[in-house]
């Protein structure tokens, strides 16, 4: 099935450093979310967002919806270890659809 | 616990052999989604239910796969005669819909193993 193109796929960090990671798609999306996902669990949503050109903050994490409702991207800054685990954008044409995932940035951090 | 709920959280089996999942949804929450994962890729969306109507069905799902939502509520996936591709992560998710919100909320997931 269709996957959004995300970039990194894998990253190492130092704790402390700031992280950005970014997800692009050939098709417009209404929505856009980010999720993390830590091993053998379901993903946890971190931020949503619904207007283009929108940014929006949660605590340590800044996402924004692209302009062009195609992309989108998430900053996490001043890392801590919890962060470890993997990040996903997704994306929704319309509020009842079904959501596209990207396959993921695996982010460790080392302390 | 509010959240949503899947039972089991592991399950092994022989190829050939029927499984069947549980999805309890976050109350209230009219849609109830199933997803499936492999390994070192996102969730892959399978159906969709409003209410206890199916309204989505992915092409992943095959004549094997079959969900239901019978009362609306709690949701289940049956795959029949398993086959060692059908190994995967299963994840339910719900959401409020409508006006109330289309933030998807999943579970913890069902963890299929196909010998």
């Amino acid at each position: 099935g269709q996957q959004l193109n995300q970039s990194p796929q894998s990253m190492f960090i130092q704790e402390g450093e700031d992280v950005s990671m970014n997800c692009t798609s050939s098709s417009i999306f209404n929505t856009w979310l980010w999720y993390k996902q830590d091993p053998g669990e379901g993903p946890v949503l971190l931020i949503a967002l619904y207007k283009a050109g929108e940014l929006t903050s949660n605590g340590r994490l800044t996402a924004q919806f692209g302009i062009t409702r195609k992309d989108s991207f998430l900053n996490i800054s001043a890392s801590i270890p919890s962060d470890v685990g993997i990040y996903f954008c997704a994306g929704q044409p319309g509020g009842y659809q079904k959501v596209t995932f990207g396959i993921g940035t695996k982010l460790q951090v080392i302390p | 616990d509010t959240g949503v709920s899947q039972d089991p959280r592991h399950k092994i089996t022989k190829r050939g052999q029927n499984v069947t999942f549980r999805c309890d949804p976050i109350s209230e929450h009219n849609r109830l989604y199933w997803y499936r994962q492999t390994l070192g890729q996102g969730p892959e969306f399978l159906t969709y239910f409003q209410n206890e109507a199916q309204l989505e069905k992915s092409r992943l799902l095959s004549d094997r796969f079959s969900a239901e939502r019978p009362k609306g509520s709690f949701s289940t996936l049956e795959i029949q005669r398993t086959e060692q591709g059908d190994s995967a992560m299963y994840l339910c998710a719900s959401s409020l819909g409508l006006a109330g919100g289309n933030e998807q909320f999943f579970g913890p997931g069902t963890r299929l193993t196909v010998l």
